[in-house]
């Protein structure tokens, strides 16, 4: 199993740009996550989906979108990207709402 | 929402000493209460958790004591190997972290050789 996986591991977009970024995971997991990490910061909830077909926000869903394309995927958006998303952003996966999350190995943003 | 604070920010220890990094929060409300590594490069990932119906947990090196009632839980690491060198976050959540949850600012643990 690959657990987690995250494209693309690295990006760099010009201000006003859009993107995608992707998640997928093959542990049958019911819930997904979107995280991001900066310096000092630990880790904000950017939005979650505790079941396919629902989405919910998180501590920091501004300028940001998602999709729960299926059960195994959940994908971010920023529509016109800022130089204030320049971050880390890290997947999360889950069996149910109450179990441990499972984490991938992250995609490295940064907006010029 | 819930307020984290985790201390210390950077702990350094000799190969062998004892780690202890604590973590308080603010909801009384929260149950779930995880501890997370993180090795450069990567993701975080799971190292023990307890949840509020428990006062301890052991597994092997690694311990957490969880203290409802000062609303803080301490992650203990013995006999600290270099492997031990990361970054350590506490995570506090309500329904098993069934939201979302919230990440104190990390802990850069250093093991000196």
């Amino acid at each position: 199993n690959a657990g987690v996986t995250q494209t693309p591991k690295f990006q760099v977009l010009k201000t006003g740009q859009s993107m995608t970024l992707q998640c997928a995971q093959d542990m049958n997991h019911n819930s997904m996550y979107w995280y991001r990490q900066d310096p000092g910061m630990g880790l904000r909830l950017i939005y979650y989906s505790a079941s396919e077909g629902t989405t919910d926000k998180g501590e920091v869903p501004n300028g940001y979108n998602v999709s729960r394309l299926n059960k195994r995927e959940f994908s971010l958006r920023l529509e016109s990207a800022a130089p204030s998303q320049t971050s880390v952003y890290f997947c999360a996966s889950s069996e149910y709402r109450e179990d441990t999350q499972y984490f991938g190995p992250g995609t490295r943003l940064t907006v010029l | 929402g819930e307020n984290v604070e985790q201390h210390p920010s950077t702990l350094s220890v000799q190969e062998g000493d004892s780690a202890v990094i604590k973590c308080t929060y603010s909801d009384s409300a929260s149950n779930y209460f995880p501890w997370y590594k993180q090795e450069l490069g990567k993701g975080p990932q799971l190292i023990i958790d307890i949840r509020s119906n428990v006062g301890e947990k052991k597994d092997q090196r690694i311990a957490v004591t969880l203290n409802k009632t000062a609303k803080h839980f301490s992650l203990h690491i013995t006999e600290t190997q270099p492997e031990d060198s990361a970054v350590y976050f506490c995570a506090p959540g309500k329904g098993g972290g069934a939201d979302g949850l919230t990440f104190g600012k990390g802990t850069h643990l250093i093991i000196q050789p």
